[in-house]
């Protein structure tokens, strides 16, 4: 079975200070994992995903991720908050139980402070 | 073209009407899903389709039907809906299933009155 926990529900940063979203999984294959951004009212909107290729990750917007087999974590940072990051952000993992299965995480808010 | 177009973007229906909400894309993408999002909850998967044959049914009411006229179009059709159906309406689409991304629309908000 499949499963992921986002750890903190709501996190608030400063402007200009790092941004770090914490995802841990559980999954009997090995997953791909995504991170989605969603701002109020909005659709989602991909910023990395990983898929067994490098465990640093990239994304849109300055994001990145790592994936950790031994911690079984993907956790998103970025270095520098902006006002525009605030939003709510999911973690997803698929895999090939069922293939089209996405299980979401609950989300976690993130507020940026000016 | 790499987006995922709902239509309407908002619908407010009586529980008697019949309404259908509308997703298009024409990414090639042969994977297309509906999700169904509650205030401050994450998305929950209602239907899957892979080239055009429904996939995935996560056993959601008949109030709820899809349809997937070509590989570019996706349907659902809302008759005798309640108001716990309020929701925003997520349509997204992907290459195939599986490993790959799925690509978002914008989302039908939905109010049942």
């Amino acid at each position: 079975a499949q499963s992921v926990t986002q750890l903190d529900s709501h996190v608030s940063v400063s402007e200009g200070t790092p941004v770090l979203l914490r995802c841990n999984y559980s999954s009997s294959y090995s997953p791909s994992l995504f991170w989605y951004v969603q701002h109020p009212n909005k659709g989602l909107q991909l910023l990395l995903k990983y898929t067994s290729a490098a465990t640093l990750v990239k994304g849109i917007n300055g994001f990145e991720a790592e994936f950790k087999k031994s911690e079984t974590s993907f956790h998103l940072t970025k270095p520098s908050a902006h006002m525009s990051d605030a939003a709510e952000y999911f973690c997803v993992v698929t895999g090939n139980t069922g293939g089209f299965k996405t299980i979401f995480g609950a989300g976690t808010r993130l507020f940026v402070k000016a | 073209d790499t987006e995922v177009t709902q239509t309407p973007k908002h619908l407010v229906m009586g529980m008697t009407n019949k309404k259908s909400l509308k997703c298009e894309q024409h990414m090639g993408h042969r994977a297309m899903y509906w999700y169904k999002q509650k205030a401050k909850k994450p998305p929950e998967l209602m239907f899957v389709y892979s080239y055009e044959k429904l996939s995935i049914n996560e056993s959601v009411p008949s109030r709820f039907s899809p349809e997937c006229p070509n590989s570019s179009l996706l349907n659902l059709h809302l008759h005798a809906l309640q108001p716990e159906d309020s929701a925003l309406y997520l349509c997204a689409s992907s290459p195939t299933g599986g490993y790959t991304e799925a690509f978002f629309g914008q989302g039908t908000r939905l109010t049942v009155v």
